[in-house]
């Protein structure tokens, strides 16, 4: 149990495309996801929360309006890169957080999109 | 601001021996939550162990173990028995609370030699 799938796993777009990425939870409600970009060879970090029927809260630093948080389900999260340029290629991963209480702690991950700007 | 550090960015172990991962962290708070994660070659994230600060005992999973040191802000990974599939990046991590976000430390990198 317990799955979180990413789609795309790769996607290559030109640049000043927009590109929408879904995070869906398969198995469990998520009242909470995560958004990640990770560079290679380096840690993740988080780049916004995002909350079901509510606006993402984006961390410093993280443009909001270039990287577009929706979570109307409890079950799907999506990001969208808008006008992407080649600094966006980046390897995104999202995570969902369990809404049971009993397993509230953990969060799963999806296994990441990676995104190439040409 | 809390934060995560590992300050070994690679480190190797041969087939079946025991390796030791090590992680420190800074915070205020008393309650927290701390993670080993494995990211293997194809980058999916999977969580090793966890241990809750409020727990003395510290978490066992199989193989892997953890030496929790409160005090001393200090949380390493031990893997026993290492195996091939052992090799991976692994990265610490911090959770405040239950609806916290995760601090990742900069990971380390595990090679296994047959």
């Amino acid at each position: 149990g317990a799955v979180v799938s990413q789609h795309p796993s790769w996607v290559i777009c030109k640049s000043g495309t927009s590109v929408k990425i879904e995070c869906r939870s398969l198995d469990f409600q998520a009242t909470t996801m995560f958004w990640y970009r990770q560079f290679p060879k380096q840690s993740l970090m988080l780049m916004a929360t995002s909350n079901e029927g509510s606006k993402a809260t984006y961390e410093q630093g993280v443009e909001k309006d270039k990287f577009l948080i929706n979570h109307a389900s409890l079950t799907l999260s999506t990001l969208t890169v808008t006008s992407a340029h080649p600094e966006d290629s980046s390897f995104y991963i999202c995570s969902a957080k369990r809404t049971l209480q009993v397993l509230k702690n953990i969060q799963y991950f999806g296994a990441g999109t990676r995104l190439s700007v040409l | 601001a809390q934060t995560v550090t590992q300050s070994q960015p690679e480190m190797s172990v041969q087939e079946a021996e025991t390796v030791t991962l090590s992680c420190t962290y800074d915070t205020s708070e008393s309650d927290y939550y701390l993670f080993w994660y494995k990211q293997p070659p194809s980058r999916q994230m999977i969580l090793v162990i966890r241990q809750e600060a409020y727990k003395q005992q510290n978490a066992t999973e199989n193989r892997f173990s953890v030496n929790f040191q409160k005090a001393a802000k200090s949380f390493s990974l031990k893997i026993s028995d290492s195996q091939l599939g052992d090799a991976a990046m692994y990265f610490c991590a911090y959770r405040r609370d239950q609806g916290g976000k995760l601090i990742f430390g900069q990971g380390t990198e595990l090679s296994v030699k047959p």
